[in-house]
């Protein structure tokens, strides 16, 4: 079975500009994440879904960041002026229904400069 | 602010030895407890769920969990080189959270030949 996909696996842009992060979660998972991971402030979450609804974005940094899932196997991190503080290692995971695990993608780097 | 927290390390074990690490965290109504292990510029990976207080063993691994005392442990018995990563603890954060997790810091493990 195919795992978490996401894309671009590496992203350099320069400020200002608007980046795109892409997600598909596992087949039949109701569940999706989306975290952040730097060396300062460890994986912190973003956003989550369930059947395709944000259920708590409070983690969501600020107005520039923005997430979407148009359906279930598709998901869209956007950011949108990035800064160079946005550089991190985003990780998209999905989990089953009725069960806490999460399975993680292999994620995005990104850089902005 | 709900938390989990684990010592940093780097922990350095000898090839064989049994590796110890080590997880508290401060919401009491949590109920699922996790391992990740997380090998340098991967994604984490689930090793372990645990669920009941008490041990838990798959192949050289033990969890523990103890939830009067607000712990849970893993234990890594004949470490191999291999195991050399940082794990990390992570915390449903209570009923009706839909499966949000909460992630320590994680502690880097070497095991040395």
């Amino acid at each position: 079975d195919a795992g978490v996909i996401q894309s671009p696996r590496h992203e350099v842009t320069e400020m200002g500009q608007e980046v795109t992060l892409r997600c598909k979660p596992i087949s039949g998972h109701d569940y999706l994440f989306w975290y952040r991971q730097t060396m300062m402030r460890g994986l912190e979450l973003l956003i989550y879904f369930n059947n395709n609804v944000p259920i708590d974005d409070s983690g969501m940094p600020e107005d520039r960041f923005s997430a979407k899932m148009p359906n279930a196997s598709f998901s869209t991190l956007k950011i949108q002026p990035s800064e160079p503080r946005d550089s991190a290692v985003y990780f998209c995971a999905s989990s089953p229904p009725d069960i806490d695990e999460q399975f993680f993608g292999p994620g995005t780097r990104l850089t902005v400069l | 602010q709900k938390e989990v927290e684990q010592n940093s390390g780097p922990l350095s074990v000898p090839e064989g030895a049994i590796a110890s690490l080590n997880c508290t965290y401060s919401d009491r109504g949590s109920q699922s407890f996790f391992w990740y292990r997380q090998y340098s510029g991967k994604s984490p990976e689930l090793i372990m769920s645990i669920y009941s207080n008490g041990d838990k063993e798959d192949g050289r691994f033990t969890a523990q969990l103890n939830k009067a005392s607000q712990y849970v442990s893993l234990l890594i018995r004949d470490s191999q080189p291999s195991d050399s990563a940082t794990y990390l603890c992570a915390v449903n954060i209570g009923e009706n959270q839909g499966g949000k997790l909460i992630f320590g810091q994680g502690t880097e493990l070497s095991v040395k030949p």
